[in-house]
């Protein structure tokens, strides 16, 4: 029972190259979601979707894209890594986006941006 | 915009009870969540709340008054398993909004 999956778990990268996080569910969700989480602090929505082939903004959508092709797969791209998105970033993933369906966090990337 | 305040830090003794409180301001309401989440784990999902009053869950209840804009977590018969962080999140149509948690520290 994988849930949701993230890779890589930890990434450092240069500045102005650029990169995709992977995630991949396997509980046929409709809803699924990036977040980044920077120390000390709460998560902040990047992008959500909320079924395959449409996406939308969050609170903290600048300098990343997102795709929806598939149910299951939600790749987060940093289109040119800036210091600031140095964070941890969290993909989840509900059965729908009402609230009192739980979202299913995978375990994050750990991403260091130099 | 949205905004939501929570205590950065509380400890209580286990076997204690504990309250972790919230209150937000949001331009829209449709509920509110709370999740916990274990150093360098992933946040995991407690409750939800949307409408007023009162979700017990075992140990875990969850409040809400939505005249209020304010909303609490209670722990009961606390375990040192529940040292983590709490965050409450709001529910803006499709968009969650998260505090930035409080860290419970749980002392035998």
């Amino acid at each position: 029972n994988a849930g949701v999956t993230q890779t890589p778990k930890f990434q450092v990268l240069k500045t102005g190259q650029s990169m995709t996080l992977q995630c991949a569910q396997d509980m046929n969700h409709e809803y699924m979601s990036w977040y980044r989480q920077d120390p000390g602090m709460g998560l902040r929505l990047i992008h959500y979707s909320v079924g395959a082939g449409i996406t939308d903004q969050g609170e903290v959508p600048n300098g990343y894209n997102v795709s929806r092709s598939t149910t299951e797969d939600f790749p987060l791209r940093l289109l040119s890594a800036a210091p600031s998105q140095t964070s941890v970033y969290f993909c989840a993933s509900s059965s729908t986006g009402n609230g009192n369906q739980p979202q299913h966090f995978g375990d994050g990337t750990r991403l260091s941006i130099l | 915009g949205q905004s939501l305040e929570q205590p950065s830090e509380v400890t209580a003794v286990e076997g204690a009870i504990v309250q972790i409180n919230c209150t937000y301001q949001t331009s829209g309401f449709y509920g509110l969540s709370w999740y916990q989440q274990h150093d360098g784990g992933a946040p995991t999902f407690l409750s939800y709340n949307a409408l007023d009053g009162l979700e017990e869950t075992g140990r875990f209840s969850s409040f809400l008054s939505r005249s209020d804009s304010y909303g609490y977590l209670l722990l009961q018969e606390l375990q040192m398993k529940d040292s983590a962080s709490y965050f409450c999140a709001v529910k803006n149509f499709n968009k969650f909004y998260f505090g930035s948690g409080t860290k419970l520290n749980v002392k035998p």
